[in-house]
C-alpha cells in the first residue's frame, strides 16, 4: 500500500487563491484525483487524472502535478467552496487510497 | 441520470455481520467498477473494496478477510458484508461507481456516489 499526505486545514479570503497539496512517493507512477465534500453530503469528483475537470465543475478548480506532489488550486475562492477536500490515488494492483483530507475555511 | 442508493440496517450489534446493498438506478454495470467506501464520524474516507460485473473483486488489505463484496448484474445491485463488527466499524458507508483504465499509469477514480448510509455498531 501507499500513503497520501494532506495539510489538515487551509484558510483563504474570498476572491483569493487556495492551494491544497497532496504528497506521496507513489504519485509519479500513479494518477491523482480530487473530491470535494460538504457537511452531510457525499463527496463529489472535482479533478481526475491529475488535472482533468469533469463536466459541470467550475473552471476555478484546477489540478497540477510535480514529482511526488499534486496540487488542487481554487482560484477566486467563493464562500460556497468551504468544504473538505480529499485526494485519492490507485496503484497498479487496484488498491485505492485517500488522503486524510483538508478543510478549507473561507475567512 | 444514473443514481446510486444504499440500503440496509442502520444498527448492527457488535460481533455480528453488517450487510448493505447498493442499487444502481439505470444502465449497465459493465463499463464500470463498483465500490464501497466508508467514513467514520468526523474522520476521513476509507476505501473498502470494489467489484466488477464479472464478480472479480479487490479489497483493502487493512480490513483483512472480514469483508466480502458481491454483485448481481441482473438486479443492478452490489452488496457488502462486514463480519465480526466492532465500534470501529461505525461509519457512513457510501457506494460509488468507479472508472478504470490504464494510460501509461493506472487510472481509477469514483465519479458517482450514493448519498451514504450511517451504520452504527452497538454493544
Amino acid at each position: 500500500s501507499f500513503d497520501l499526505t494532506q495539510p489538515p486545514s487551509v484558510s483563504v479570503s474570498p476572491g483569493q487563491t487556495a492551494r491544497i497539496t497532496c504528497s506521496g512517493d507513489a504519485l509519479p507512477q500513479q494518477f491523482a484525483y480530487w473530491y470535494q465534500q460538504k457537511p452531510g453530503q457525499a463527496p463529489v469528483l472535482l479533478i481526475y487524472k491529475d488535472s482533468e475537470r469533469p463536466s459541470g465543475i467550475p473552471e476555478r478548480f484546477s489540478g497540477s502535478s510535480s514529482g511526488t506532489t499534486v496540487t488542487l488550486t481554487i482560484s477566486g475562492v467563493q464562500a460556497e467552496d468551504e468544504a473538505d477536500y480529499y485526494c485519492q490515488s490507485q496503484d497498479v494492483g487496484g488498491t485505492h487510497v485517500f488522503g486524510s483530507g483538508t478543510t478549507v475555511t473561507v475567512l | 441520470q444514473v443514481q446510486l442508493q444504499e440500503s440496509g440496517p442502520g444498527l448492527v450489534k457488535a460481533s455480528e455481520t453488517l450487510s448493505l446493498t447498493c442499487t444502481v438506478s439505470s444502465g449497465s454495470m459493465k463499463t464500470y467498477f463498483w465500490s464501497w467506501i466508508r467514513q467514520p464520524p468526523g474522520k476521513g474516507l476509507e476505501w473498502i473494496a470494489y467489484v466488477f460485473y464479472t464478480g472479480s473483486s479487490n479489497y483493502n488489505p487493512s480490513l483483512g478477510s472480514r469483508v466480502t463484496i458481491s454483485v448481481d448484474p441482473s438486479r443492478n445491485q452490489f452488496s457488502l458484508k462486514v463480519r465480526s463488527v466492532t465500534a470501529a466499524d461505525t461509519a457512513v458507508y457510501y457506494c460509488a461507481r468507479g472508472f478504470r483504465s490504464y494510460e501509461g499509469r493506472p487510472n481509477g477514480y469514483f465519479d458517482l456516489w450514493g448519498p451514504g448510509k450511517l451504520v452504527t455498531v452497538s454493544s
